[in-house]
């Protein structure tokens, strides 16, 4: 199957500082990008959307200064938390729609970022 | 009423018995239809979609779908303790291309 990294797998910053989380789809091309959310012992909430080539559409109360998303080519999406404080400590986790599947439902997780902030 | 809703469990079945999770969703117009296992501190991963009514089968998983009652199933046959997890229940609405996810069953087999 299609395999989608995420790089840090962990990472741990102090309050104010920017974090950089990359989605990578390793072995397809993704024109659809997905940015989630993940709190404990809740459920994945979207907070954008990114299409290759074209600015991200977020959800609504997900701030667009904040969470700054680039998707620059069909295998690269980058999510950048900036100042981040402890509240954004979470696990974000990325997912990327297979430009080539014959179903546009095909969608493929990568396997998250945990994030701390202190 | 949220868009997806599934009970949170603990759902606590013995080990060989079958695992029964419920979901029911608010948009009657949803064509594609998910369920998700994640472990603690993993990612979820596709177990099964369903797009029309009636029963769908791959291995020990069944997914079962009601558009009429709004109602989507998945039963775990000879359940193991490796599927021990949490299962979420997801679909994508007829107004939007994200998927939508509940906040997903804990599912517990005791040996």
């Amino acid at each position: 199957g299609a395999v989608v990294s995420q790089h840090p797998s962990r990472v741990i910053c102090k309050s104010g500082t920017s974090v950089k989380i990359e989605c990578r789809s390793l072995d397809f091309q993704a024109t659809t990008m997905f940015w989630y959310r993940q709190f404990p012992k809740q459920s994945l909430m979207l907070m954008a959307t990114s299409n290759e080539g074209s600015k991200a559409t977020y959800e609504q109360g997900v701030e667009k200064d904040k969470f700054l998303i680039n998707h620059a080519s069909l295998t690269l999406s980058t999510l950048t938390v900036t100042s981040a404080h402890p509240e954004d400590s979470s696990f974000y986790i990325c997912s990327a729609r297979d430009r080539g599947a014959s179903s546009t439902d095909t969608q493929y997780f990568g396997p998250g970022t945990r994030l701390t902030v202190l | 009423q949220k868009e997806v809703e599934q009970n949170s469990g603990p759902l606590s079945v013995p080990e060989g018995a079958i695992a029964s999770l419920n979901c029911t969703y608010s948009d009657r117009g949803s064509q594609s239809f998910f369920w998700y296992r994640q472990y603690s501190g993993k990612s979820p991963e596709l177990i099964m979609s369903i797009y029309s009514n009636g029963d769908k089968e791959d291995g020990r998983f069944t997914a079962q779908l009601n558009k009429a009652s709004q109602y989507v199933s998945l039963l775990i046959r000879d359940s193991q303790p490796s599927d021990s997890a949490t299962y979420l229940c997801a679909l994508r609405g007829s107004s939007a291309s994200k998927i939508i996810f509940g906040s997903g069953t804990r599912l517990s087999i005791r040996p």
